[in-house]
């Protein structure tokens, strides 16, 4: 089990640019969630999917974020235009829909700088 | 709504010290708990997990806590604390009826020799 894999690792652009942010999740988990960490507002929940339908994306800040997730095994988060607060890392978690719990699995998060 | 306070940004501790990091939820309705832990440049693991029956809950690397309802707590103890236990902590809460998450702001736990 290679877990949640997410990529870039790390991306450096700068303002106006876009921005695609990709995630794959732990096979059989139907339910993927992306957060943003920062310091001034920690973890927050940005979007989540289950069975690859988009449930609840009260947490993404602006018309620039979108998140997709085409097919169970893929999931990106595109934003477009990047400003400099949108530097942050973010981070992609899957879990099985049916667990009973939130017990997310982690990706190792993708860390953005926007210039 | 549920939300989430950790009472402590940060909390330095000596090697083999014991450690408590707080952490208070808030909710209306019934709650699942975690900890979660985070490591320089890594993602967040589980620590442990609250759904139900024993208030007290033992996880990895020797951590546990209690859940306590009536002061809406779930308090982190470790006994004797490691370098290696050098982290971030971030207490977690959902509701048992729906999916989302909500993490608090994180304690980070500094250990020195």
């Amino acid at each position: 089990d290679a877990g949640v894999i997410q990529s870039p690792r790390h991306e450096v652009t700068e303002m106006g640019q876009e921005v695609t942010l990709r995630c794959k999740p732990i096979s059989g988990h139907n339910s993927l969630f992306w957060y943003r960490q920062t310091m001034m507002r920690g973890l927050e929940l940005l979007i989540y999917f289950n069975n690859n339908v988009p449930i609840d994306d009260s947490g993404m800040p602006e018309d620039r974020f979108s998140a997709k997730m085409p097919n169970a095994s893929f999931s990106t988060l595109k934003i477009q235009p990047s400003e400099p607060r949108d530097s942050a890392v973010y981070f992609c978690a899957s879990r099985p829909t049916d667990s009973g719990a939130n017990v997310l699995t982690f990706g190792a998060g993708s860390r953005l700088t926007v210039l | 709504a549920q939300s989430v306070t950790q009472l402590d940004s940060q909390v330095p501790v000596f090697e083999e010290a014991p450690v408590e990091l707080r952490c208070n939820y808030s909710s209306s309705v019934s709650v699942y708990l975690f900890w979660y832990v985070q490591y320089p440049n890594q993602g967040l693991q589980l620590l442990l997990k609250y759904l139900s029956g024993s208030t007290l809950v033992k996880g990895i690397n020797g951590f546990e806590a209690e859940f306590n309802k009536s002061q809406t707590s779930f308090h982190l103890r470790k006994p004797s604390v490691h370098i290696s236990d050098t982290a971030e902590y971030f207490c977690a809460v959902s509701s048992t009826n729906t999916d989302k998450l909500i993490f608090g702001t994180g304690t980070r736990l500094q250990v020195f020799p």
